[in-house]
């Protein structure tokens, strides 16, 4: 069965620090990876996703995500946090092909301190 | 011009109570699907249709039933409810693109409290 893990419930960056959030997933073939950002009251939306092709994805808002099949890993990452990035963040991952379960993980939120 | 939309944004009822809760979207896709978000924001799929035919149904108490009238619409109706109802609801809809990816886009969610 596919997982999702996010090993941080919760990071803290100072505005402008670059930043890094972990993902790890279990597929047995190649997955379709995706990151959502999720602001206060609000729905999720897509920042990026990877199925094939060059491991390292570029996304809105200035967010890259490095599909890593060696460490089962798609971290994200940003090199100048803004204060308007502060949200919940989810990694997701789902079976290529078809439309089929997608997995969340349990999400990292994200504080930006002045 | 919304892409996904819901109705109510906000649900306040009593145990005991039948509600609904309805999404539309006006992207274009087959594929639609209701997420339930709990309070430690874990989100767990419950449903899905393709072309109004349902095919993702979750371990979902049968207290909740999915109705799609049309492939734009996609409603919730839960009857019955329970204090463990209350959550977020998101509704999400998707289309395969030519790389075969199935790309979900979501609505804005619905808090439902249930008293």
């Amino acid at each position: 069965a596919q997982s999702v893990t996010q090993p941080d419930i919760h990071i803290t960056v100072s505005e402008g620090a670059s930043l890094e959030l972990r993902c790890n997933y279990s597929y047995g073939a190649t997955p379709y990876l995706f990151w959502y950002v999720q602001s206060p009251g609000q729905g999720l939306q897509l920042l990026l996703k990877y199925f094939s092709g060059d491991t390292l994805v570029q996304g809105i808002k200035g967010f890259e995500a490095e599909f890593k099949r060696s460490q089962s890993s798609f971290n994200l990452r940003k090199p100048s946090v803004h204060w308007s990035d502060a949200a919940e963040y989810f990694c997701a991952v789902g079976p290529s092909g078809g439309y089929q379960k997608v997995t969340f993980g349990t999400g990292t939120k994200l504080q930006v301190i002045p | 011009d919304t892409a996904v939309s819901q109705t109510p944004k906000y649900l306040v009822t009593q145990m005991g109570n039948d509600k609904s809760i309805k999404c539309e979207q006006n992207l274009g896709h087959d594929t639609m699907y209701w997420y339930k978000q709990d309070s430690k924001k874990f989100l767990k799929i419950m449903f899905s249709y393709n072309n109004k035919e349902l095919i993702i149904n979750e371990t979902v108490p049968n207290r909740f039933s999915p109705k799609s009238p049309d492939k734009a619409h996609l409603n919730l109706h839960i009857n019955s409810l329970e204090l463990g109802d209350s959550a977020v609801y998101f509704c999400a809809s998707s289309q395969l693109d030519r790389e075969g990816t199935d790309t979900q886009y979501f609505g804005p969610g619905t808090r439902l409290t249930v008293l």
